[in-house]
């Protein structure tokens, strides 16, 4: 069965810091993604990014960045220099893969809620 | 692009009344679309999948009766919550693949729909 933990429930750090929010995701499918979203208190969800079991290099897209190791199962996230409009739920998410009109279902981890401090 | 929107954002109805939340996809047709409920400061849930055309497909536990899910065309799919109970309070939100995206691609979530009962 797919779960997906997110054993951080809350951080708060101050504005500038650099914060790290951990995933560790289980599964038996050896094709599958992992995702991350942000959920702002206006409830949306946001994609930050998308990533296929088979690319484990790290990316980076301004100041945030992912740290995708298969060896421990974890999908980290980093945000470098944080800002207050940081503050926000983060959402890490696994889907297993499915082909050929299957329906993929995401499974969120329980969120981070991520608060930047001015 | 890739917009979905919503509707209501925030709705309050009376024990025993019935609500229909919309979920439409305005810049792209999509033929499946997703059904989350988030209470507050847990993960989202899936309650339910449609996909145009054909009958929902049930998450374990969630009563299809009460959750009716109609999907009509390609660019709307709608949540009746029948017979409201204070314990349906929640949020309620949608999501969206596109026709013409894969099945892993990331989904498009609606904004969300606030739903309280009294």
């Amino acid at each position: 069965a797919q779960k997906v933990t997110q054993a951080q429930t809350e951080i708060s750090v101050v504005e500038k810091e650099d914060v790290t929010l951990d995933c560790v995701y289980e599964t038996r499918d050896t094709t599958y993604y992992l995702f991350w979203y942000k959920q702002p208190p206006s409830g949306e969800l946001v994609f930050l990014i998308r990533r296929n079991s088979f690319d484990e290099q790290n990316e980076i897209s301004g100041r945030y960045s992912w740290n995708f190791q298969k060896s421990t199962s974890s999908f980290n996230f980093t945000i470098t220099a944080s800002q207050v409009v940081d503050s926000a739920v983060y959402f890490c998410a696994l889907s297993e893969a499915r082909y050929g009109g299957a329906t993929n279902k995401l499974i969120f981890g329980t969120g981070t809620l991520l608060a930047v401090q001015p | 692009g890739a917009v979905v929107s919503q509707h209501p954002s925030r709705v309050i109805c009376k024990s025993g009344t019935s609500v229909k939340i919309e979920c439409r996809s305005l810049d792209f047709q999509a033929t499946t679309m997703f059904w989350y409920r988030q209470f507050p400061k847990q993960s989202l849930m899936l309650m339910a999948t449609s996909n145009e055309g054909s009958k929902a497909t049930y998450e374990q536990g969630v009563e299809k009766d009460k959750f009716l899910i109609n999907h009509a065309s390609l660019t709307l799919s709608t949540l009746t919550v029948t017979s409201a109970h204070p314990e349906d309070s929640s949020f309620y939100i949608c999501s969206a693949r596109g026709t013409d995206e894969g099945d892993n691609s990331p989904l498009h979530f609606g904004n969300g729909t606030r739903l309280t009962v009294t």
